[in-house]
């Protein structure tokens, strides 16, 4: 149980376009979704936290404009990159909880890579 | 200074060794703490999650946790070459995880 899957597994675009990743729970109702992005040889860092039917809260740094996130249903939420630069270049993850948060699962994540 | 601290290693061990690994954090109103473990180009996976002091066993994988010191460890006895990845420690204040960097680990067959 508690599978956590994302679409597209891989992306490349150009830059100026933008790029919607889908990230769902499979077997289990998502109260809260998580999206993190990830450097290579870094760790994961939290971009935002949605919940169903609400608008998501952003980290400090991240941009709300630039990353929309729209958490629609209980086993759905988007991660639209808009006007995508190089530097958005990166593995984006998501993760799901069935409550607020203490047990999250992660999806397989979504390399970006923007020319 | 970074929430919470781990050595990115790497770490290379022949199979059937103790691995061991660690991390110190600084907040004291984490309350749950988590072991994951990453494959390349893969989520993380969650090995084992503990709330309070002292160890807790799963399998071959002991989680310790001491608040006193704030500190956290790993302990993976007779490693198997499938073992090789990338351990994160994790913490969590109200609902917001806090990564380690990730010890990159190796168990040579």
């Amino acid at each position: 149980g508690a599978v956590v899957s994302q679409h597209p597994s891989r992306v490349i675009c150009k830059s100026g376009t933008s790029v919607k990743i889908e990230c769902r729970s499979l077997d289990f109702q998502a109260t809260t979704m998580f999206w993190y992005r990830q450097f290579p040889k870094q760790s994961l860092m939290l971009m935002a936290t949605s919940n169903e039917g609400s608008k998501a809260t952003y980290e400090q740094g991240v941009e709300k404009d630039k990353f929309l996130i729209n958490h629609a249903s209980l086993t759905l939420s988007t991660l639209t990159v808009t006007s995508a630069h190089p530097e958005d270049s990166s593995f984006y993850i998501c993760s799901a909880s069935p409550g607020t948060g203490y047990e999250q699962y992660f999806g397989p994540g979504t390399r970006l890579t923007v020319t | 200074q970074k929430e919470v601290e781990q050595d990115p290693g790497p770490l290379s061990v022949p199979e059937g060794a103790i691995v061991s690994l660690n991390c110190t954090y600084s907040n004291s109103a984490f309350q749950y703490f988590m072991w994951y473990r990453q494959y390349s180009r893969k989520g993380p996976e969650l090995l084992m999650y503990t709330y309070s002091s002292g160890n807790k066993e799963d399998g071959r994988f002991t989680a310790q946790v001491d608040k006193s010191s704030k500190y956290i460890s790993l302990f993976i006895r007779d490693s198997q070459p499938s073992d090789s990845a990338t351990y994160l420690c994790a913490m969590i204040d109200d609902y917001k995880l806090s990564f380690g960097a990730g010890t990159t680990v190796t168990v040579r067959a």
